[in-house]
């Protein structure tokens, strides 16, 4: 069964620029979350996607928003990009099991630098 | 909202000799604590968890504990190996009922360097 799958890897921005990353869940998992992962803040998560919808969002500005597919996957943006924004963007996929929580699993996530 | 609170942030073994890494939780109402590994250049990898209603769960050398009442849980590797050395992150999430229906936010503790020297 193939894991979560992020794409790209590796970025290089320039600040005032947006960004586009992907995200491909485990087949048959429907949520998707994003965590933005720096050597100060560790990780942090910023949205959770499920069917399409937005449940969850964490502390961070409007210029970080996603969204997802009927078919699960999920993009996330980041517009007018900051040297701030520099990160690893993980992404993490669950299996939907009503109200209880399940294990969600990363991707080896992309690693954006602004500059 | 949830603040998890991880220590040590390093910690340096010997092979063979047992690691122990703790976090503590502020929400009561958070139910599921899982631990990931993380190794250079990869996403976190999900180790073992423990739901609230566990108070221990085993997996061949690595076991974890929740004490409830004093919202602290923790990471047992036994016989360690050097290649245990990563950074390891608890974290806690709450029941979909009390998180504004979604209970896929992780909150995670600052992570715990682990080296274990050969």
């Amino acid at each position: 069964k193939a894991g979560v799958t992020q794409t790209p890897r590796y970025l290089i921005k320039t600040r005032g620029q947006q960004v586009t990353l992907s995200c491909s869940p485990i087949s048959g998992h429907r949520s998707v979350s994003w965590y933005q992962q720096t050597p100060g803040q560790g990780l942090q998560f910023l949205f959770e996607y499920f069917s399409e919808t937005q449940r969850n969002k964490g502390n961070f500005p409007g210029r970080f928003s996603g969204r997802q597919f009927s078919n699960s996957r999920s993009e996330m943006n980041v517009s007018t990009l900051e040297l701030g924004d520099s990160a690893l963007y993980l992404c993490a996929s669950s299996l939907y099991q009503g109200h209880a929580p399940t294990e969600a699993f990363f991707g080896q996530g992309t690693r954006l630098t602004v500059v | 909202g949830e603040n998890v609170e991880q220590h040590p942030s390093t910690l340096s073994v010997q092979e063979g000799d047992s690691a122990v890494i703790k976090c503590t939780y502020s929400d009561s109402a958070s139910n599921y604590f899982p631990w990931y590994k993380q190794e250079l250049g990869k996403g976190p990898q999900l180790i073992i968890d423990i739901r609230s209603n566990v108070g221990e769960k085993k997996d061949q050398r690595i076991a974890v504990t929740l004490n409830k009442t004093a919202k602290h849980f923790s990471l047992h590797i036994t016989e360690t190996q050097p290649e245990d050395s990563a950074v390891y992150f608890c974290a806690a999430s709450g029941d979909g009922l009390n998180s504004g229906g979604s209970n896929y936010k992780l909150t995670f503790g600052k992570g715990t360097l682990l080296t274990v020297n050969p």
